[in-house]
């Protein structure tokens, strides 16, 4: 089983500034089968990335990501309050496809 | 446009039973794969099984393996899940899940394991 581990479990951060959150593998991700999800409370996790770098649908291009094979990360360069949520990262290049534990955005 | 409906959430019992469904639509239903997800409350997300497009292949999360069983009638574009001997820490959200090269989600139905 894969193991994805987030960094930083939470930050702070205020509008406008630039957001950089980390996702590592225990083992290489197949076929960089790597997605980044936004959820927000009450809410069905919402697809923000797949493939470790291609945006989903209608999603503000703010939102980017990279990464291969260990190590990817996400990035929001210009935080807006919409943004403030939790974000995890998911493997479903192998099963069982598993989840990173999250990592809070807060406002600062 | 890709749906994903869960039904079939409810309050039971320690050691109960529940059946969940997953009726799918806006897609071929048979040729993808699918598979459960579940959320606690507070929690993160947790895989929890996978069927084949054919039904003929599953996997399961070692926390559910032997009480939990997926299934899916490609003539009903529905998924299964028969969840039986239930426990508290089963108590979450439990959201359907496939991918047609971007990741569809339902919204997720709840269920309540408690006396």
């Amino acid at each position: 089983e894969i193991v994805l581990t987030q960094s930083p479990g939470s930050l702070s951060l205020s509008p406008g500034e630039r957001a950089t959150l980390s996702c590592r593998a225990s083992q290489s991700v197949s076929s960089n089968y790597l997605a980044w999800y936004q959820q927000k409370p009450g809410q069905a996790p919402r697809l923000l990335i797949y493939g470790a770098s291609s945006r989903a649908t209608r999603i503000p291009d703010r939102f980017s990501a990279s990464g291969s094979g260990t190590d990817f990360t996400l990035t929001i360069s210009r935080l807006e309050p919409e943004d403030f949520a939790v974000y995890y990262c998911q493997q479903y290049g192998s099963s069982p496809y598993t989840f990173g534990q999250g990592t809070k955005l807060e406002i600062k | 446009e890709v749906q994903l409906v869960e039904s079939g959430g409810g309050l039971v019992q320690p050691g109960g039973s529940l059946r969940l469904s997953c009726s799918a639509s806006g897609f071929t239903f048979s040729n993808y794969a699918i598979y459960w997800v579940r959320q606690a409350p507070g929690k993160g997300l947790e895989y929890v099984s996978t069927i084949n497009s054919n039904g003929v292949t599953t996997y399961y999360a070692d926390s559910v393996k032997g009480r939990f069983t997926i299934s899916r009638d490609n003539s009903k574009n529905t998924l299964y899940l028969q969840m039986s001997s239930l426990r508290p820490e089963d108590t979450a959200v439990y959201y359907c899940v496939t991918r047609i090269t971007l990741i569809y989600w339902g919204q997720g139905t709840l269920v309540t394991v408690s006396s």
